[in-house]
């Protein structure tokens, strides 16, 4: 069965730090991968995905992620942390031939000035 | 062009009652999902609607019933409210291809409290 595991449920980062945000996923196929980012009271919002090809992925605001197989891996990053960045983080996976993503618990972001 | 609007935006129900909650999918999207979000929890998928189908159903009891309409809009139903039913109600809506891996647009949400 699919799963998500989001380490750290709250994740706190100097501004211009480096954002690390952890995401094991657990899939019999090789699946497909999303980071989502959710602001207050918002609905969340596409980041970056992975399918097929390069597995380094880059995305919107910064951000991107690397797919590791053999670690079942998709660890999201961003350089340098913006104030703007605090927000909490989904990870998420599907299944080729399924039609539902499975969430992780989400990360929270908190980005100190 | 309008992205995925849901109605209403909160909601405050007794236990007991019925309720439905609206989605509307970003313009030339023909699939909808539902999903239920608790206070601090990822999203749980509920189900998803394609060709006024439930195409693919979550653990969610039968009082989670939803439609499809013509237009691709969509309704989630849930009756006979228990507390465990508030939560944020996302609305995603997709246009699903041959390859998979489809992108989900998801709508602000319907915040849903049983009292």
């Amino acid at each position: 069965a699919q799963s998500v595991t989001q380490l750290g449920s709250h994740v706190s980062v100097s501004e211009g730090a480096l954002v690390l945000l952890r995401c094991n996923y657990s899939s019999s196929v090789p699946p497909y991968l999303f980071w989502y980012v959710q602001y207050p009271n918002q609905g969340l919002q596409l980041l970056l995905k992975y399918t097929t090809g390069a597995t380094l992925v880059k995305g919107i605001n910064g951000f991107e992620a690397e797919f590791k197989k053999s670690e079942t891996s998709f660890h999201l990053t961003k350089p340098s942390a913006h104030m703007s960045d605090a927000a909490e983080y989904f990870c998420a996976v599907s299944e080729p031939g399924t039609y539902k993503y499975i969430f992780g618990t989400g990360t929270r972001l908190k980005v100190l000035a | 062009d309008a992205g995925v609007t849901q109605s209403p935006t909160h909601l405050i129900k007794t236990r007991g009652q019925q309720v439905t909650l609206r989605c509307s999918p970003k313009s030339g999207h023909d699939t909808v999902s539902w999903y239920q979000q608790a206070l601090g929890q990822g999203p749980q998928f509920i189900f998803q609607y394609y060709e006024e189908e439930e195409r693919q159903r979550g653990n969610f009891p039968d009082r989670f019933s939803g439609h499809q309409f013509p237009n691709y809009s969509s309704e989630l139903n849930v009756n006979a409210l228990l507390l465990g039913d508030s939560a944020l109600y996302l609305c995603a809506s997709s246009l699903v291809g041959l390859a998979g891996g489809f992108e989900q647009y998801f709508g602000p949400g319907t915040r849903l409290t049983v009292t």
